[in-house]
C-alpha cells in the first residue's frame, strides 16, 4: 500500500526567510512524486515534479525540491518566501501505472509580514 | 482553453435531497477523478474513471454515483445527502498514458447539507 505524511500541519515564517516543508511517502514499488499548491478558495496547481533523473526538481514561483529515495522523503524548500506564498501545500505520489493519486493531509504555510 | 470545470460553484442542501455535480475538462484527457477535501484530511478520492466507459470506486465511495457521460464530462451525484457529505468536492484529470503523469483540477464545489 502507499501513503504520504506531511509532518507538520502548519508552518508559520517570517517573509524573506528560508521554508522547508517535509514530506514523506511509503512505497514498496517505484513511484512519482508532486507537490501541489491550494490558494485560497481556489483548485490544486502543480508546483513540481519528480518522474526520474536529478534528484533535484525545481519547480514554478523559486521552490525546489529533492528527492531521498533511501530516506523516502522528498522535502520541498524555498530560500526566501514572499507574502503571497501563503497557501496550503500538498504532496502526492502516483505509481507508473497512474490510476491512483495518494496525497497527504496538507501544510498550511503562513508567511508573516 | 478553459481547463477543467466545475458547476455549481456552491450548493446548499437539506439532509436528504439530492443532486448532481458537473465536471467538464476540454484537454482531451482520459482519466478524470472525483475528490472530496475536509479539513485536516487532505483529498480523499472517492471515484474514478480511468477511461470513457469506465468507473472505479476510490477511498470513500459510499453516498455517491458517478457517470462518466462522455470523453470530456465525469458527473457526482448525491443520492440521499447527509450532513457528512458536507465538504469541498475537486474534480481532476490528466492524460493517461503521457509522460507527465501530473493531475488538473478544477476550482471546486462548495457543498453544506444542513
Amino acid at each position: 500500500a502507499q501513503s504520504v505524511t506531511q509532518l507538520d500541519s502548519q508552518v508559520p515564517v517570517f517573509e524573506e526567510a528560508p521554508v522547508e516543508l517535509r514530506c514523506n511517502y511509503s512505497s514498496s514499488v517505484s513511484v512519482y512524486l508532486f507537490w501541489y499548491v491550494q490558494y485560497p478558495n481556489q483548485g490544486l496547481q502543480l508546483l513540481l515534479k519528480y518522474l526520474s533523473g536529478s534528484t533535484l526538481v525545481k519547480g514554478i514561483n523559486g521552490f525546489e525540491a529533492e528527492f531521498n529515495k533511501s530516506q523516502t522523503s522528498f522535502h520541498l524548500r524555498k530560500p526566501s518566501v514572499h507574502i503571497s506564498d501563503t497557501a496550503e501545500y500538498f504532496c502526492a505520489l502516483t505509481l507508473n501505472t497512474g490510476n491512483q493519486f495518494y496525497f497527504g493531509t496538507g501544510t498550511s504555510l503562513t508567511v508573516i509580514p | 482553453n478553459a481547463g477543467v470545470t466545475q458547476t455549481p460553484k456552491f450548493q446548499v442542501l437539506k439532509t436528504g435531497q439530492s443532486m448532481t455535480l458537473q465536471c467538464a475538462q476540454d484537454m482531451n484527457h482520459n482519466s478524470m477523478y472525483w475528490y472530496r477535501q475536509d479539513p485536516g484530511m487532505g483529498l480523499r478520492l472517492i471515484y474514478y474513471s480511468a477511461s470513457e466507459g469506465t468507473t472505479d470506486k476510490g477511498e470513500v465511495p459510499n453516498g455517491y454515483n458517478v457517470s462518466r457521460l462522455n470523453k470530456r464530462e465525469f458527473s457526482l451525484r448525491l443520492e440521499s445527502a447527509a450532513p457528512s457529505q458536507t465538504s469541498v468536492y475537486f474534480c481532476a484529470s490528466r492524460l493517461a498514458g503521457g509522460s507527465s503523469y501530473e493531475q488538473y483540477f478544477g476550482p471546486g464545489t462548495r457543498l453544506t447539507v444542513t
